[in-house]
């Protein structure tokens, strides 16, 4: 069965610091999201890409948050510097867009900023 | 703005009984209501979605109602298993389609008890 990859599961890594996300979506999933989910709470979307469109960024906090999904297939998700509160769960998703088959997420990252 | 309310934070019920979580919602109804499974440090996995014009929807042992009226929908798990025992997520498409993301609710986590 197909599936969304991420990388890495786990980053630990100090405020201030860059950190970077892979996502590698369903082969043919034109749409891809970035979610991220605080312990306990529901994702919340960052942000979400059409191709190498960016069709939704509202919530991205762009003085230190960067996305990029350049040949509309793999993308990344920047965080630059990290700041504390940004520890949480990054989650990658990806639909062929018509709806009823749902989305279908990766593993996630776990980001831990100290 | 819309608001999610899945209103039980945590249920407990006892093996072979069914398990009833419940989603409402304000302001406009959703496109689709579409209902994930979540398990400790994974992504959400895609279970049902059930569109607007729809009342009912079953898939082997679950079932989703979606009241616009009310708007509240309701998932069923019947024959309840420990293997069931996850955090079950509820979202809401307002759009449907390619335009359309998913806005989550917190979660209900349900334990199932041998």
């Amino acid at each position: 069965e197909a599936e969304v990859a991420q990388s890495p599961r786990y980053k630990i890594t100090e405020k201030s610091q860059a950190v970077a996300f892979w996502c590698d979506p369903i082969s043919g999933h034109a749409t891809l999201y970035w979610y991220r989910q605080i312990l306990g709470q529901g994702p919340e979307l960052l942000v979400q890409f059409q191709d190498e469109s960016v069709v939704d960024d509202s919530q991205l906090p762009k003085d230190r948050f960067s996305a990029e999904r350049l040949k509309g297939v793999d993308s990344t998700l920047k965080i630059q510097p990290a700041e504390l509160g940004d520890s949480a769960m990054y989650l990658c998703a990806s639909t062929r867009g018509q709806g009823e088959s749902g989305y279908t997420f990766g593993s996630g990252t776990r980001l831990t900023v100290v | 703005s819309q608001k999610i309310e899945q209103n039980s934070e945590a249920l407990n019920i006892q093996e072979g009984k069914t398990a009833t979580l419940t989603c409402n919602y304000t302001n406009y109804s959703p496109a689709y209501l579409q209902w994930y499974r979540q398990d400790p440090g994974r992504g959400p996995v895609f279970l049902l979605l059930i569109r607007e014009n729809e009342k009912e929807k079953r898939k082997e042992r679950l079932k989703v109602t979606f009241d616009t009226t009310l708007k509240q929908s309701l998932f069923h798990i019947t024959a309840s298993q420990p293997a069931d025992s996850a955090t079950y997520l509820c979202a809401l498409d307002m759009n449907g389609g390619s335009q359309g993301n998913l806005i989550f609710g917190k979660g209900t986590k349900l334990s199932v008890k041998p």
